[in-house]
């Protein structure tokens, strides 16, 4: 079966360090999504991709995130530095254009 | 987009159906309702979605009704597995939710 894999699974880390996330979207796909996950928020949206391009970030706290598709095949989640207050979930999720999306097991990080 | 309200819990006996009613009384009529669910500890698992149509599929089938105010996502006979939260979101043709809300944590009982 076709999946969104994501790494790492876990992650602990000390506030100040720099986090990449990494997802590898289904192929063929050509939108790609990061969501995050905390039990206040709920499930919310921080980036999206179509074709690579980066269409709506409004979600994500500039000064400290970026995400980034260097090619079809990889996109990138990058907290610099990291601080408790991102300790959630980070869920990748890909689909066709006005489709269902495909999530993958995402990455909780733990930010000390 | 549409804001969406869903119960924030439910139970269900196995077996039996479990409805999960949504309420999107704001809904324009480009917006598609779009069901997803989460296990424990797993990414969110689209379910169905529909635009006015009822529609079935082989996980649900989604209700909607004439004025597009309100559905309900019907599993016909739950099982243990389907303990998870669902989510009913809204959005527009192309589109893509900002956000998915708190949903509803079903609990299939034994």
């Amino acid at each position: 079966d076709a999946r969104v894999t994501q790494t790492p699974r876990h992650k602990v880390t000390e506030m100040g360090q720099e986090v990449t996330m990494r997802c590898q979207p289904i192929l063929g796909h050509n939108t790609v999504f990061w969501y995050r996950q905390t039990m206040m928020q709920g499930l919310e949206l921080l980036a999206y991709f179509r074709n690579r391009a980066p269409l709506d970030d409004s979600g994500m706290p500039k000064d400290r995130f970026s995400a980034e598709m260097p090619d079809a095949t990889l996109a990138t989640l990058k907290i610099q530095p990291s601080e408790p207050r991102d300790s959630a979930v980070y869920f990748c999720a890909s689909g066709l254009l006005g489709r269902e999306l495909f999530f993958g097991e995402g990455s909780r990080l733990t930010v000390l | 987009d549409a804001k969406t309200t869903q119960p924030p819990s439910m139970d269900c006996a196995e077996g039996r159906a479990a409805n999960l009613p949504c309420n999107h009384s704001t809904i324009s009529g480009n917006e598609y309702v779009y069901w997803y669910r989460q296990i424990h500890s797993q990414g969110p698992q689209y379910i169905i979605h529909g635009l006015k149509n009822n529609e079935t599929n082989e996980m649900a089938s989604l209700i909607i009704t004439e004025d597009r105010k309100s559905s309900t996502l019907i599993l016909p006979h739950a099982t243990l597995r389907d303990t998870a939260v669902y989510y009913c979101i809204v959005i527009p043709n192309s589109g893509y939710a900002l956000n998915f809300g708190k949903g509803t944590s079903l609990l299939v009982t034994p």
